[in-house]
């Protein structure tokens, strides 16, 4: 069974700090790793994808790498911002399904 | 606005009553998913449709059941509420099987 973790559950950093969010998962063999942003009492936003075949990917401020061998993705964050406090998730595509880790809460202090 | 909708937002049932989660999109996505969130422990799929005509069953199906009742719209049913099932439902659709998410804003059911 996939399981997907996400260390730490909670981080608070002040504002024009660059943020680093781990995610780990034990089985090598996904499709694709996700992130996801979720707001307080809202649904889920995709953020980036990136595919089994491929080391990172990159939207504006945000930057995810993959490391299929050591089972982790990292979720860099530059210059973080007020507005960027959510809670993050990261998910591996497996077989049929996303398997979710439990999320890390970010607040950026301004 | 383009998305995924579901209805209600907010729902109490009593132990025993049954009823139903609604969702549609208009993305004209193949691939449909309903999800549960519970506090610290991710979501966990409950029941997945890779097609129109197709349902299959995700990680904690129990006390579930689900329609495809057309490519647009997946449906949720519980058929005799427990406490346990109090949580947030989420729908997701996609338009590559396991690829591309879009997320409805979500249900909150509480069970008492």
């Amino acid at each position: 069974k996939q399981e997907v973790t996400q260390i730490p559950a909670a981080l608070s950093v002040p504002e024009g700090e660059n943020l680093v969010l781990n995610c780990s998962f034990t089985d090598s063999a996904i499709y694709n790793l996700q992130w996801f942003r979720q707001d307080p009492g809202k649904g889920l936003t995709s953020l980036l994808l990136i595919q089994s075949s491929q080391r990172e990917q990159t939207s504006g401020r945000l930057n995810a790498s993959l490391d299929k061998s050591s089972g982790r993705s990292t979720l860099y964050i530059a210059a973080s911002q007020p507005g960027d406090s959510a809670t993050y998730l990261c998910a591996d595509g497996n077989d049929y399904k996303l398997s979710f880790g439990a999320g890390t809460t970010v607040t950026v202090r301004a | 606005n383009a998305g995924v909708t579901q209805t209600p937002k907010f729902q109490v049932l009593k132990t025993g009553q049954s009823m139903t989660l609604q969702c549609a999109q208009d993305m004209n996505h193949n691939s449909m998913y309903w999800y549960r969130q519970d506090p610290g422990m991710g979501l966990r799929l409950i029941y997945y449709s890779a097609s129109e005509g197709t349902t299959d069953k995700g990680e904690v199906p129990n006390g579930y059941n689900v329609s495809r009742l057309n490519k647009r719209e997946f449906s949720l049913r519980l058929e005799s509420a427990a406490p346990s099932q109090t949580s947030v439902y989420f729908c997701a659709s996609s338009d590559r099987f396991n690829y591309g998410y879009t997320f409805g804003s979500g249900t909150r059911l509480t069970v008492v």
